[in-house]
């Protein structure tokens, strides 16, 4: 069964960065798949964050695009987030996700981690 | 960029009633259509891929529908472990939208 832990910290300052790691079980890293985040701020919708491939390539959210960068460890199987000029809109859990990509769609997430945009 | 809408926001129902949930595309986006179903506390768990199918282990009172633009998600029988948030998504561009979603709740 395949599985997603986030981690990282669940406090950060506004203006500063956000650092988080996916640690992937149960598939390798290097299979043909692609690697997600997403993110659901409070009292509001999901939010596609961006995608990676083992290999380095990427997608972004054009909404996010130049704030955010996705980075993969592959010896660590996982993967990473790092979202800079922090808001409070950026504020919500943050999910990690498997894409499948014959679907188009995402068939396993983490359980998420709340993380906090304030001084 | 396509943009999704759903309607309505929020719906109560009775225990056993049928439910449906609307998506709709601002642009065509063939098949590649999902919907999750996502409990207070909880992940999204993707239900129906494709439009219409059917995610292994998913249990079958659960059905979606539609093409091109138009999307419907139908829960036949409401049970109350299904409330929760629905949120239907689309793949486009080589970008993920996800539509506003749907909060599901017994009356």
């Amino acid at each position: 069964q395949v599985q997603l832990q986030e981690s990282g910290p669940g406090l950060v300052k506004p203006s500063g960065a956000l650092s988080l790691t996916c640690a992937v079980s149960g598939d390798s890293i290097t299979n043909n798949n692609w690697w997600s985040w997403v993110r659901l701020p409070p009292g509001k919708g999901l939010e596609w964050i961006g995608e990676i491939h083992h290999t380095g390539y990427t997608n972004y959210n054009p909404s996010l695009s130049g704030r955010v960068s996705i980075s993969v460890d592959k010896s660590k199987n996982q993967f990473s987030l790092k979202v800079t000029s922090l808001t409070a809109a950026d504020t919500a859990v943050y999910y990690c996700a498997r894409v499948k990509r014959v679907i188009q769609g995402f068939d396993f997430w983490g359980q998420g981690t709340l993380v906090t945009v304030s001084s | 960029d396509i943009q999704m809408t759903q309607s309505p926001s929020s719906l109560s129902a009775s225990i056993g009633d049928r439910v449906t949930i609307t998506c709709q595309a601002n642009h065509h986006v063939g098949n590649y259509l999902n919907w999750y179903q996502q409990k207070p506390g909880q992940a999204p768990n993707l239900l129906i891929y494709d439009a219409s199918r059917l995610e292994t282990g998913v249990p079958s009172r659960f059905s979606g529908s539609g093409s091109g633009t138009d999307f419907t998600f139908t829960i036949s029988s409401l049970q109350p472990e299904d409330v929760a948030t629905y949120y239907c998504q689309q793949y486009d561009n080589l970008v993920f939208t996800f539509g506003p979603g749907t909060k599901v709740d017994i009356k």
